[in-house]
């Protein structure tokens, strides 16, 4: 079956642009998640949504950052005044069930932003 | 948050076993001990999970010391494909969501 998606895989902004990044969870899951993975770093913890409610977005590294799922699948990421350390892979999964520790999670391959 | 402990980097040579092992000396009692593995331009991938109990499944196996305060992945007959950074990571308290560390890079030799 189709797994998680996102789009664009690659995007390069002028610094100060903004930027709006997709993701498309595998059907019926009710979690989502966006990671940050700076270049040779593992993946950090941005934000979480439980269905369309956003219950922990305490990884969220300035208020510039501003994540949505308003029908509780499709999620954009949005980065506003994007500058040069906004520059790493955002990463989203998808799990079945809401903040389960057993939860498997399913991740997409990335979208590469690269701030100029 | 509960910190775990892994090599940088490891070698292996291509269908010998490899043994990646991970240190959590801090590892709460309910904390469950979680296994990805991310592929070169690939999101993390789930690879197997345990409790106290070894865990064996079609990718690889989970040996959990008695102490719970090791583990160690293993992977019966290393293949090429099988080169990645393997994530150690302690999950219970974290409201679902994954803390990664940096991991051990795996390379495998032909």
């Amino acid at each position: 079956g189709a797994g998680v998606s996102q789009s664009p895989r690659y995007k390069v902004a002028k610094r100060g642009q903004d930027v709006a990044l997709r993701c498309d969870p595998i059907s019926g899951h009710v979690s989502l998640f966006w990671y940050q993975q700076a270049l040779g770093q593992g993946p950090e913890f941005l934000t979480y949504f439980q269905n369309e409610a956003q219950l922990d977005k305490s990884g969220l590294p300035s208020d510039r950052f501003f994540a949505e799922r308003p029908e509780g699948s499709v999620s954009t990421l949005k980065i506003q005044r994007t500058q040069q350390e906004d520059s790493a892979v955002y990463l989203c999964a998808s799990s079945p069930r809401p903040r389960d520790p057993l939860n498997e999670q399913f991740f997409g391959p990335g979208t590469r932003l690269t701030v100029l | 948050d509960a910190k775990t402990t892994q090599p940088n980097s490891m070698e292996s040579n291509e269908e010998e076993p490899v043994h990646l092992p991970c240190n959590h000396s801090t590892i709460s009692g309910t904390d469950y001990i979680h296994w990805y593995r991310q592929l070169p331009s690939q999101g993390p991938e789930y690879v197997i999970h345990g409790l106290t109990s070894n865990v064996n499944n079609r990718m690889a196996s989970l040996a959990i010391a008695e102490d719970r305060k090791s583990s160690t992945l293993i992977l019966h007959r290393a293949t090429l494909r099988d080169a990645a950074v393997y994530y150690c990571i302690l999950n219970y308290n974290q409201g679902g969501k994954l803390i990664f560390g940096q991991g051990t890079e795996l390379s495998v030799k032909p």
